[in-house]
């Protein structure tokens, strides 16, 4: 099974600063044929669900600010959000797709204002 | 409005049995797989389980397999996970999700969960 790893486990930024998040795969989540990383975002605010941020490694989905930012290919992956607002005080989550099942996520990143 | 709601969850012993159920609205829900991933206290994600669009093909986490069994009603919009000889090692928080995509393993909808506590 694919393990996730994510880095660092937590990070305080100052408002309208930018917050990099790291995911990094055990082995490759590319798939060849079609040249797509399966690899998703989730954010978690305290005492809700998670929501998709991102999947294909940069591709956002519907109504997610565009401060929000997926990039990386192959094992190594981040997660930037260019200016921290206020609202994303949050745990983010990385997710490999490529192998499922099982799908695996990575453990989280917890993101606090500075 | 995409909504999921779940349902059933409590405080049953170890060795017990519960069953959850999650009911679907908003979407087309046969066109979909669904999902349950849960999240232990304090802890991360783990999925648990999917189940295809008509119900043909189940997958589970290896920690639950021969335990627990997903199910689907399409006329009823509604997905279940069977939990049986439940262990502590179980109590989490079962957030049903829906699957995107052809394999279903992106989860663009959450629902709020029903908590599952494994305790004597």
């Amino acid at each position: 099974d694919i393990v996730m790893t994510q880095s660092p486990d937590s990070l305080a930024v100052s408002l309208g600063e930018r917050a990099t998040i790291n995911c990094k795969s055990s082995q490759s989540v590319l798939y060849n044929s079609n040249n797509k990383n399966y690899l998703a975002w989730y954010q978690q605010k305290p005492g809700q669900p998670p929501k998709l941020l991102i999947y294909w490694a940069s591709t956002r989905e519907s109504g997610v600010p565009d401060r929000f930012s997926g990039s990386g290919s192959g094992t190594d992956f981040t997660l930037t959000i260019s200016s921290l607002q206020a609202e994303d005080v949050a745990v983010y989550y990385c997710q490999q797709y490529y192998n499922s099942p099982p799908p695996a996520f990575g453990g989280g990143t917890k993101v606090e204002i500075k | 409005e995409v909504q999921l709601v779940e349902s059933g969850g409590g405080l049953v012993q170890p060795g017990g049995s519960l069953k959850l159920s999650c009911a679907a609205s908003g979407f087309t829900f046969s066109s979909h797989r669904m999902n349950w991933v849960r999240q232990a206290p304090g802890k991360g994600l783990e999925w648990v389980a999917n189940i295809k669009q008509d119900g043909s093909d189940k997958y589970y986490v290896d920690s639950v397999k021969g335990r627990f069994t997903i199910s689907r009603d399409n006329a009823k919009n509604e997905v279940c996970l069977q939990m049986n000889s439940l262990r502590a090692e179980d109590t989490a928080l079962y957030y049903c999700a829906r699957g995107l995509g052809v394999h279903g393993y992106v989860f663009d909808i959450w629902g709020q969960g029903t908590m599952v506590t494994v305790s004597s």
